[in-house]
């Protein structure tokens, strides 16, 4: 099993601003996966960390506007940049999904005014 | 590409009734199945799992059977509690281990 820890654990934000969101595991862990969940949504993957490698990002999220860290096995940031209220989401940590467990941190509510 | 599809909730039952979330998948190989909740205010957990045909995933007095035949992996359980009131999510793992997620479905049940 993983224990990850997110924070912060939520945040209010002015619009123009950037928030770094970290995700600490108690684990070494290869892939480090961050979801957004808007409210009454489903989680929408925003990219594949993988340890000394860019981060991989899905189709309608770009480097730009959610850089990503992963300077080890067992750490990440994700940074959302430039922020508009449209950001205002529940930004999620995972780590190592697939065929067994995955494992979230408790996510980082985040509101743009 | 690979989907999951679930049933729209709000989902209100009163406490003891029997539970049905549908969910249904479409996927290319043999995907692993899941299903994920989330309580108020935590974060997502795993509740079960299957990993291939006709495996029966159960904890928590929930259980799901992986129907390859008919693409399902329907919820279920005899007698649901308040404390069950929750958010379910039907997942699946592609043949690249990434995490498909149905819409989730929130269950409210009232004593």
């Amino acid at each position: 099993s993983a224990v990850i820890s997110q924070k912060p654990s939520r945040d209010i934000c002015q619009r123009g601003t950037s928030l770094t969101i970290q995700c600490q595991v108690d684990s070494q862990v290869t892939m480090m996966f961050w979801y957004r969940q808007q409210p009454g949504q489903s989680l929408t993957l925003i990219a594949t960390a993988n340890q000394g490698s860019e981060a991989t990002y899905e189709s309608g999220f770009v480097i730009d506007k959610f850089p990503i860290s992963r300077p080890n096995l067992t750490f990440s940031t994700l940074t959302v940049s430039n922020m508009s209220p449209e950001d205002s989401s529940i930004y999620l940590c995972s780590v190592d999904g697939g065929s067994t467990e995955a494992f979230f941190g408790q996510g980082t509510r985040l509101t743009v005014v | 590409g690979d989907s999951v599809t679930q049933m729209e909730g709000p989902v209100t039952l009163s406490e003891e009734a029997f539970l049905t979330i549908n969910c249904t998948y479409t996927a290319t190989g043999y995907p692993s199945l899941f299903w994920y909740v989330q309580y108020p205010g935590e974060g997502l957990q795993l509740l079960l799992k299957a990993t291939k045909a006709d495996d029966k995933g159960s904890n928590k007095g929930f259980e799901a059977t992986y129907r390859k035949e008919t693409t399902s992996f329907h919820l279920e359980k005899g007698s649901v509690q308040v404390s069950d009131s929750a958010v379910y999510f039907c997942a699946l793992a592609d043949s690249n281990y990434q995490l498909i997620w149905g819409a989730g479905t929130k269950l409210i049940i009232k004593p």
